[in-house]
């Protein structure tokens, strides 16, 4: 069954660092979407993308976070200077068209120290 | 404003009772509703999804009924194994434009009890 990868599973970097986070979706599909999640707290929403470009973006998702898709497999999501409460689980999720659900990859554990 | 919660935050069952995870929304405007597994370290899984115009839908061991009058959503998993124990949220779904939104609950953490 195909699968949405995600690496790195985990990450550790100093505050005020810069991370790259890297999804590769499933290849026939159109929408991406980063989530994230704080220990102990539900889903969060940051961003969906399609196209090339940001469709919609929570208030989580300041100047501080940028989203590309550098070729046509990976998906990034950059924090500029990261901060102690980015900690979180960050999941990226893929879907062919809006009339599926979504595919979340197995995230990356983003541990700011 | 828009939320969607759920009624029990820990749920312990027996192996091989049925369990029914709750779920409240509050924006009636959704397009359809998912119910996803959050094994400990790893994403959500897709269990079952259901469309706003349905109020039943069954799977393998699983089903979800919407009732729409009180915006009440509930997960039944019947002949409930030690590997369903884990974190399941509800998820709000909008269409808006040619993407989706979803909102996810908190969740609710099942333990089975072997």
């Amino acid at each position: 069954e195909p699968e949405v990868t995600q690496t790195p599973s985990h990450q550790v970097t100093q505050m005020g660092q810069e991370v790259i986070l890297r999804c590769v979706p499933i290849s026939n599909h159109l929408y991406f979407y980063w989530y994230r999640q704080i220990l102990g707290q539900k889903v969060e929403f940051l961003v969906s993308f399609y196209n090339n470009e940001i469709s919609e973006k929570s208030e989580i998702f300041d100047d501080q976070f940028s989203v590309e898709r550098p070729d046509g497999s990976n998906f990034t999501l950059k924090i500029r200077s990261t901060k102690l409460e980015d900690s979180a689980m960050y999941f990226c999720a893929s879907i062919r068209d809006r009339d599926y659900g979504y595919t979340f990859g197995s995230g990356t554990r983003l541990t700011v120290v | 404003g828009e939320s969607v919660g759920l009624h029990l935050p820990t749920l312990s069952v027996q192996e091989g009772d049925n369990s029914i995870i709750n779920c409240a929304y509050s924006n009636s405007a959704s397009d359809y509703f998912i119910w996803y597994k959050q094994e400990s370290g790893k994403g959500p899984q897709f269990i079952i999804d259901i469309r706003s115009n349905m109020d039943k839908r069954q799977g393998q061991r699983v089903t979800v009924l919407l009732n729409k009058t009180v915006k009440h959503l509930s997960l039944q998993i019947a002949a409930t194994q030690p590997g369903d124990s884990a974190v399941y949220f509800c998820a709000e779904i909008k269409r808006a434009g040619g993407y989706q939104k979803v909102t996810f609950g908190t969740g609710t953490k099942l333990q089975v009890i072997p």
